[in-house]
């Protein structure tokens, strides 16, 4: 089975360019997840997705951040314009269903803002 | 609102010898628990969860882990480490009740040496 994939691996900015980040979760994995893990700090969930619906976005920064799952399978992510404390890396994972215990983890994004 | 904490950053030990990564965790309602590994430029891994039952819980790769409600505790053990088990191990809470956002520790890194 192929797991959460993620492009791309690295990428470089300066501040006030966008960026933007692409997701294709475990095939039939309803739920996708992305999170953004600063260096020395735990991932941080920033939206969820159930289909292609929003469940939780409470903590993303909708000002410059945005995400979308038109289809309901792959996703992508978008910075724009992007900061300096945007640097990190950006995890893409996937469940089964809302209610499923495990959650699998793409190898994420890192974004460097200089 | 839940939280993780991982007082030890860094964990150094010798190979073959024992380990103990702590997590401790505070919330009002019950919760999930789960540790994750996270190789280098990888994403995360799960490596055993509890969710109800027995304390005690086996994972992948010879961890183990106990729940201790009243010391709401769930640190992570394993009896002889390997040079392969380097890596950063990240503390996860869930509620029980609702969504299944996680709630990442700061991480503990273990660096197993010769």
């Amino acid at each position: 089975e192929a797991g959460v994939a993620q492009s791309p691996r690295y990428k470089i900015i300066e501040k006030r360019q966008s960026v933007a980040f692409w997701c294709n979760p475990i095939s039939g994995h309803a739920t996708l997840y992305w999170y953004q893990q600063i260096l020395g700090q735990g991932p941080k969930l920033l939206i969820q997705f159930q289909n292609n619906g929003v469940v939780d976005d409470s903590q993303l920064p909708k000002d410059r951040f945005s995400a979308e799952r038109l289809k309901g399978v792959d996703s992508t992510l978008k910075i724009q314009p992007a900061k300096l404390e945007d640097s990190a890396v950006y995890l893409c994972a996937s469940s089964l269903a809302r209610g499923s215990y495990e959650q699998y983890f793409g190898p994420g994004t890192r974004l460097t803002v200089t | 609102a839940q939280s993780v904490t991982q007082l030890d950053s860094q964990v150094p030990v010798f190979e073959e010898a024992p380990v103990e990564l702590r997590c401790n965790y505070s919330s009002s309602v019950s919760v999930y628990l789960f540790w994750y590994v996270q190789y280098p430029n990888q994403g995360l891994q799960l490596l055993l969860k509890y969710l109800s039952g027995s304390t005690l819980v086996k994972g992948i790769n010879g961890f183990e882990a106990e729940f201790n409600k009243s010391q709401t505790s769930f640190h992570l053990r394993k009896p002889s480490v390997h040079i392969s088990d380097t890596a950063e191990y990240f503390c996860a809470v869930r509620l029980t009740g609702g969504g299944n956002k996680l709630t990442f520790g700061t991480g503990t890194q273990l660096k197993v040496e010769l």
